[in-house]
């Protein structure tokens, strides 16, 4: 799988947009990019995910660039409760083994 | 209600003890894993099944074994040879094919007295 490079950590104002980073410079083709985040002591949550296109949820979207080689996910109006570790991954087509790097902790603040 | 359910949500071992994490699904999924996490740091794949009767190692298999003799249960054994057990170990489980995403379970801490 790809690796994947995240900033540490990052601050946002309530009610702005949170913007969150991922490099993925040696995605191949056919991997696929995921979002997870995991508050604390809980077990990781689901976002979004995509191939090429921009996806877009009732969570969040995702802007992933035309070469694929970063991307982006949008949180809209992020409030106090998306405060959590945001992971990005990606995994090989029709593989199934996942890995989690450090991730970037979101600190959203009043 | 459908999901992950992991006990117990906290273990206390001794050392040189042996102790195991439940694990059960009503998902109907196909893959399960373990991942294990030190405070701070991302995730480490453990040992992970795609179905029934067949494992794999993770990255950091050394001192744990696991069985799936069922696909609703993945049980993960932490053996007196893990040096260093005291983790938040998190399960999940996953749909066979291409795109599914991957669900965790709520995690079980484990503290080594």
């Amino acid at each position: 799988d790809a690796k994947t490079t995240q900033p540490t950590s990052m601050d946002c104002a309530e009610g702005r947009a949170a913007n969150l980073p991922c490099n993925h410079s040696t995605i191949s083709g056919n991997e696929y990019v995921y979002w997870y985040r995991q508050i604390h002591s809980q077990g990781p949550q689901y976002i979004i995910h995509g191939l090429k296109n921009n996806e877009t949820n009732e969570m969040a979207s995702l802007i992933i660039t035309e070469d694929r080689k970063s991307s982006t996910l949008i949180l809209p109006h992020a409030t106090l409760r998306d405060t959590a570790v945001y992971y990005c991954i990606v995994r090989l087509y029709n593989f199934n083994k996942f890995y989690f790097g450090s991730g970037t902790k979101l600190n959203v603040k009043p | 209600d459908g999901g992950i359910t992991q006990s117990p949500k906290y273990l206390f071992r001794k050392e040189g003890q042996n102790v195991t994490l439940s694990c059960e699904q009503n998902l109907n999924h196909d893959a399960m894993y373990w991942y294990r996490q030190d405070p701070g740091q991302g995730l480490r794949l453990i040992y992970y099944s795609q179905i029934v009767n067949d494992f794999q190692k993770g990255d950091i298999a050394e001192g744990y074994s696991v069985s799936r003799e069922k696909k609703e249960s993945f049980p993960l054994t932490v053996t007196s040879a893990q040096k260093n057990p005291t983790a938040f170990y998190l399960c999940a489980s996953k749909e066979q094919g291409s795109g599914n995403t991957i669900y965790f379970g709520e995690g079980s801490w484990l503290t080594v007295v």
